[in-house]
């Protein structure tokens, strides 16, 4: 597609579940970002992908958070025995490379509301 | 450490009146400064970008910023407010040697009144 596309765009669980968001970045981009936007916040890093590997985890809260890459394209962020604290925006990026100049393209996110 | 301080978190302009939107930052290295853009049910979108070249950066839709290391600023200015630049506009760092590693500021709501 021309952008980046994220599914699904809202998703509702209850507390404890477990919860996969799907990013499917531009076509080509090797580097691939997650950020995640709480309600009325700037969006804070979670965790960068150069190819399949992630290479900066720093930002994930804590081990019920994990994402993956398998084959260097598509990414699924992945959250166990979800909490109410977890409800927020989930954000995907790409860039063509790793950059060093701040330009990422972002995709219009999922929303995750935990009840 | 780096950071980014937005001193406001709405601003409410007239159609056609100036827009500023004022930022502050924080950096132990020369700083890399963005504003992103963020529209209702749509991805957050590069507005502009200072990357140590000039210092008054020129974006799209007329949109402008001026870093100014001296009080450690990089105000968004505009000179004519247009209906269409309601939004969340957000100041951004970008961590030394890690363009990608992002460290966005809590935003400013622009409204535009006609």
């Amino acid at each position: 597609g021309a952008g980046v596309s994220q599914t699904p765009s809202n998703k509702v669980t209850e507390k404890g579940k477990y919860v996969e968001l799907r990013c499917d970045p531009i076509s080509g981009h090797t580097a691939l970002y997650w950020y995640r936007q709480s309600l009325g916040q700037g969006p804070e890093f979670l965790i960068y992908f150069q190819g399949t590997g992630a290479a900066d985890d720093s930002g994930l809260p804590n081990d019920r958070f994990f994402a993956v890459r398998p084959e260097g394209s598509v990414s699924t962020l992945k959250i166990q025995r979800t909490e109410r604290g977890d409800s927020a925006v989930y954000l995907c990026a790409s860039s063509p490379r790793a950059t060093n100049t701040g330009e990422l393209f972002f995709g219009e996110g999922s929303r995750l509301t935990v009840l | 450490a780096q950071s980014v301080t937005q001193l406001d978190s709405h601003v409410s302009v007239s159609e056609g009146t100036p827009v500023l939107l004022r930022c502050n930052y924080s950096s132990s290295y020369s700083p890399s400064l963005f504003w992103y853009v963020q529209h209702p049910n749509k991805g957050l979108q590069l507005l502009l970008k200072y990357t140590s070249a000039a210092t008054l950066v020129k974006g799209i839709n007329g949109f402008e910023a001026e870093f100014k290391k001296s009080e450690t600023s990089f105000h968004l200015t505009k000179p004519s407010a247009h209906m269409s630049d309601a939004a969340e506009y957000f100041c951004v760092v970008s961590r030394y040697n890690q363009g990608g590693k992002l460290i966005f500021g809590q935003g400013t709501e622009l409204s535009v009144k006609p």
